[in-house]
């Protein structure tokens, strides 16, 4: 079956400190890969996406994420957090027939 | 602003009734997503067109439908509802019908309460 897991509903970080998010993914074929943010009371905003090619991905807000095959992860990185950043974060896969399934969502908290 | 557009913002209504929510996609964009955003559930996809022709269905409930008119508008209805359909339903857009490569672009959401 296809899927995306989150596996932490909750991720505390200091600012100025770098900040991970994790993913992993289950999909047949070559994966399709994507992190989307949500702030309070918004829809989702596009972040960054794999498709294919360099292994670190590079999007908006200074956050990046590294396709990792081997481990089948796509964790999402920035190397020195903003209290901004805090919001709901969800890593998505292109799923059969091109829906896209969404992760249960990591709630990033920065701490000042 | 993603330039999707939904309406209502926030809909209350009672159990067993009727509801319709409607999404503007962005200029350009012919394929439209649906989705349901709960607490328990977190973020499902319910049902995506295409130009007007349903493309892809996901977990979505008999009782709730949805079309995309000649200009691209969209509309989701929820009927016989039940306090479990309380939920942000989301409306998405992309240029072209797969999403496969390409990202989607969210509206702000309605959040409906039934009581």
């Amino acid at each position: 079956a296809q899927s995306v897991a989150q596996p932490e509903d909750q991720v505390n970080v200091a600012e100025g400190n770098p900040l991970t998010v994790k993913c992993t993914y289950s999909v047949s074929g070559n994966p399709y890969l994507f992190w989307y943010v949500q702030y309070p009371n918004r829809g989702l905003q596009f972040l960054l996406k794999y498709i294919t090619g360099d292994n670190l991905v590079k999007g908006s807000y200074g956050f990046e994420a590294e396709f990792n095959k081997s481990q089948t992860s796509f964790h999402l990185k920035k190397p020195s957090a903003l209290v901004s950043d805090s919001a709901l974060y969800f890593c998505a896969v292109r799923a059969k027939g091109d829906k896209i399934i969404f992760g249960k969502g990591t709630r990033l908290h920065i701490l000042p | 602003d993603s330039g999707v557009t939904q309406t209502p913002k926030h809909l209350i209504t009672a159990t067993g009734q009727r509801v319709t929510l409607r999404c503007s996609p962005r200029s350009g964009d012919l394929s439209v997503y649906w989705y349901q955003q709960s607490l328990d559930q977190g973020l499902q996809f319910l049902i995506q067109y295409y130009n007007g022709e349903e493309r892809a269905k996901g977990n979505i409930l008999e009782r709730f439908s949805a079309q995309q008119f000649p200009d691209l508008h969209s509309e989701l209805n929820l009927s016989s509802l039940e306090l479990g359909d309380s939920a942000l339903y989301f409306c998405a857009s992309s240029v072209v019908p797969s999403g496969a490569q390409l990202e989607q672009y969210f509206g702000p959401g309605t959040r409906l309460t039934v009581t």
